[in-house]
């Protein structure tokens, strides 16, 4: 079993739709969790990081359930910039060391 | 401000050849890592490496690899008698390092593409 898993998608959606994407992980130890961005295999980019609580950056929800070991992204209006891959990761490591793992990415197209 | 820059941002070698690919750290960063991205899979960790001393390196190959991070200079990950099944993006990463715990943020350079003919 993969550490980090998610659908790869293409998720294929037209402007201001909304899209959710799911990810479970293996590790019950894994300290901190993020959603990054990745486009066409450049470097990426940390999107937001994941809280029980749940947290929003603007169209953006992230959420986090521990006892699941689930981790889901929403996109509200989704823009045509939103296409990308979206990455989840987990971190392994502990104080100071970033050990993350990452899933092989959720494929998100835009279209108008 | 510059980030990570990494380099070169193409790599072409043939079997056999050696490959040394290059990550300057954002400024005032201490700690570095390098991941490893093939084709249609995620990236993996390889190595993690503070000034002088290599941290953790769960994640690199047994042989052929090496990685160091010298107190001048930039961090260097050497691959060598490179085969085809080591082409991929290779992406260094740097972090402040001041222990502020498990969410400091990893800040990414744009990668090294390695491709061997």
């Amino acid at each position: 079993r993969k550490e980090v898993e998610q659908d790869p998608g293409p998720f294929n959606v037209p402007e201001g739709a909304t899209v959710a994407f799911n990810c479970t992980y293996s590790n019950s130890a894994s300290q901190s969790f993020f959603w990054y961005r990745q486009d066409c295999r450049k470097e990426p980019k940390l999107l937001m990081s994941v809280y029980s609580s749940g947290n929003e950056d603007g169209r953006f929800t992230a959420q986090l359930n521990r006892a699941s070991q689930y981790i889901s992204l929403l996109i509200r209006d989704s823009k045509l910039s939103d296409s990308a891959t979206y990455l989840c990761v987990v971190n392994l490591g502990n104080t100071g060391f970033q050990k993350l793992v990452f899933g092989t990415g959720t494929r998100l197209l835009v279209s108008p | 401000n510059a980030g990570v820059m990494q380099n070169p941002r193409h790599l072409v070698r043939r079997r056999g050849q050696e490959a040394r690919l290059r990550c300057s750290p954002m400024k005032g960063h201490s700690h570095v890592y390098w991941y490893r991205q093939l084709p249609e899979e995620g990236l993996k960790f390889m190595v993690y490496l503070q000034k002088e001393n290599i941290i953790d390196e769960s994640g690199m190959p047994k042989e052929r690899f090496s990685a160091e991070f010298p107190k001048e200079g930039p961090s260097i990950l050497r691959i060598q008698q490179v085969v085809r099944g080591d082409s991929a993006a290779y992406f260094c990463a740097s972090s402040p390092g001041r222990g502020t715990g498990v969410s400091e943020k990893l800040f990414f350079g744009s990668g090294t593409q390695l491709s061997v003919l």
